[in-house]
This record gives structure tokens, sequence and C-alpha cells, in this order.
């Protein structure tokens, strides 16, 4: 079955240092989202991507979808400590069918201030 | 416009017992998805409902069932409890569509313990 893995699994910054989250699918992908959960807290949407290349931003985060649509990032600038989390891609095979959301590992990250 | 409502918001139970979790979906979605989330596994997909249907589900054993009522709300249940099914619970619902990229919209979690 579909495979979503991301890397690394946990990352530990300085506050004002660079992020970079991947995903990658064994699969193709129809879509891409991301979330970010707090401690404690629930997966909270945060984008979609949709086609081959597709660049987003966000203020200080940057989404990328791969060419192939079988992988993904996710790349924040000079983080803050509310940056805390984890942060999940998650992904929808290629299908005219109804498919599950397969979620990513997950890419825990600690901002030290 | 009210989020997801998952309850209980946490219990306790010991093995061998059943639980009954219960999920209102945010007004107007018709797709429910239900999700088990444990430190080692992640985030494990249990199975989707739209229309009182289910028509996805993950690899879980047959002790996790669900349904989904007429008004969306939906229920997961989990017979003869073991140990390893502490995990939180997560509810999403979302606007349902073929294939769509709709977003899901989660709710708080049921924190079950088994002891």
């Amino acid at each position: 079955g579909q495979q979503v893995m991301q890397i690394p699994q946990y990352q530990h910054v300085q506050e004002g240092e660079d992020f970079t989250t991947y995903c990658n699918s064994s699969t193709t992908l129809s879509n891409i989202q991301w979330y970010k959960q707090r401690p404690g807290g629930h997966p909270v949407f945060l984008i979609q991507l949709v086609k081959s290349g597709e660049v987003k931003k966000q203020k200080r985060l940057t989404f990328q979808f791969g060419e192939a649509k079988k992988n993904s990032s996710l790349h924040i600038t000079a983080t803050q400590t509310t940056d805390v989390g984890t942060y999940f891609c998650a992904g929808r095979e290629m299908n005219t069918g109804f498919q599950k959301l397969v979620f990513g590992t997950g890419t825990r990250l600690l901002v030290s201030p | 416009k009210a989020g997801v409502t998952q309850t209980p918001r946490y219990l306790i139970k010991t093995r061998g017992q059943q639980v009954t979790l219960s999920c209102s979906p945010i007004s107007g979605h018709r797709s429910v998805s239900w999700y088990q989330q444990t430190p080692g596994q992640g985030l494990q997909f249990l199975f989707e409902y739209f229309s009182e249907t289910q028509r996805n589900k993950g690899n879980f054993p047959g002790r996790f069932s669900g349904r989904q009522f007429s008004n969306s709300r939906s229920e997961m249940n989990v017979s003869t409890l073991e140990l390893g099914d502490s995990a939180l619970y997560l509810c999403a619902s979302s606007l349902a569509g073929r294939n769509s990229g709709n977003t899901i919209y989660f709710g708080e979690g049921s924190w079950l313990t088994v002891v």
C-alpha cells in the first residue's frame, strides 16, 4: 500500500535558524496537504498543493510539491518559538475513486529561544 | 461555525472492555474519518464514512468498527480492548467529493487509556 515517509523525524534548532522537512511518497499523489500539530493538540491544516512543481508561501513558510508529485517539502525561514510542533504531510494517491488520506511519519520541531 | 466535536475527551478502560467514541462533524460536512495516533506509529487511518457508508478502511483488526448516522454524526467502537489500544483517537470531517482534495478538519480527539 501507499507509504509516506518524512525526514528528519526530529530537529532541534535555535530561534532564527531555518528548518526544512521532506516528505516522500511511494506512489504518485493527486495532491498533498500539510498539517501542524502543537504539543497536546490536534493536527491543524496548513496548506494544500495540487499541481506538479507547485510552490506556495505563507509568511515564513514555503511549501513545494515535486515535479513527479511524489515528494514535497516545507521550509520555515527564521524559526520562532511559536513554530514548535510536529509537521505532517498527507497525501492521496492518484485515482479516480475515493482515497484515504495517508499521513507521513511527521517531523517534530523544537525551537530554543 | 462549530468545529468537529469529539466525546468523551478522556477515558480509562480496562483490558477486555469495549469503548464507543463519538464524533459530530462540522455542519454541512458529510465525510467523517477516524485516525489513531500513538507516539510510535504516528497517525494511522482507521476508516472513512460518507452518507452512512464506509468507503475506506485501514489495516486494523475487526475489533475496530464504526458507523455513521443520517445526520453525519459518527461513532467508532473498539471491542475487547488491549493495552496497545491506548492512543489518541482523532475524528476528522470534510466536505465530500469524488477524489477531492478537500481539507479535513480534526477534532481535539479522545484520549483512551487501557489499563
